[in-house]
């Protein structure tokens, strides 16, 4: 069974930065492309940015490009998400998520980012 | 960027009801089309993936038809633990869109 967990949210003010990470139990993680998806306080799901299994290639929304940076490391089973210059409007929370059939096929249980003065 | 359209928004309806949602691309996006759940609380889950088949565990009830632009999700017989909101997809290409949610409410 796939097992993603998110760790890293909390509280920052406008302008601050955060790193989040993502640890998947399986024995599968090089194989496959993960993702970062977000949901805002009673909104709807937003794509952030997805990595291929190796990490050479990356995308991203429009609304963080240059201000995210995703991230893996294979021999941890770990993806990563750096936030800097965090805006009001990043405040949500944000999922893990692996691809499989579909993309994202699994799904972690969210870690919550607030940026607030 | 593909646009994604749910209709509708919201709908209510009783159990054993049978229930359907539409998802429209704005441009062609082949079968590349997976179906979320999503209860209060809690994270999504991945109902249907190249947007006809069951991803391993979830119901039969449960289907999924389309392709090109045009995509439905049908539940054949609701049942209580399916009263929740429904996210449509695209994985055709970056960035990735969803459609804007179907909640799916008790009559």
């Amino acid at each position: 069974e796939v097992q993603l967990l998110e760790s890293g949210g909390g509280l920052v003010q406008p302008g601050g930065s955060l790193r989040l990470s993502c640890t998947d139990s399986g024995f599968t993680f090089t194989n496959y492309a993960m993702s970062w998806v977000r949901q805002a306080p009673g909104k709807g799901l937003e794509w952030v940015s997805s990595i291929s299994a190796s990490g050479g290639t990356t995308d991203y929304a429009d609304s963080v490009k240059g201000r995210f940076t995703i991230s893996r490391d294979n021999s941890k089973n770990t993806l990563y998400l750096q936030m800097d210059s965090l805006r009001i409007e990043d405040t949500a929370i944000y999922y893990c998520a692996k691809s499989g059939y579909g993309d994202p096929a699994y799904w972690g249980q969210g870690t919550l980012v607030t940026v607030s003065s | 960027d593909i646009q994604m359209t749910q209709s509708p928004s919201s709908l209510s309806a009783s159990v054993g009801d049978r229930v359907t949602i539409t998802c429209r691309a704005s441009q062609g996006i082949s079968y590349f089309l997976a179906w979320f759940q999503q209860k209060p609380g809690k994270a999504p889950k991945s109902l249907i993936f190249a947007a006809s088949n069951l991803q391993s565990g979830v119901p039969s009830r449960f289907s999924g038809s389309g392709s090109g632009t045009d995509f439905t999700l049908t539940i054949s017989s609701l049942q209580p633990e399916d009263f929740a909101t429904y996210y449509c997809q695209q994985y055709n290409s970056y960035p990735r869109t969803f459609g804007q949610g179907t909640k799916v409410e008790i009559k």
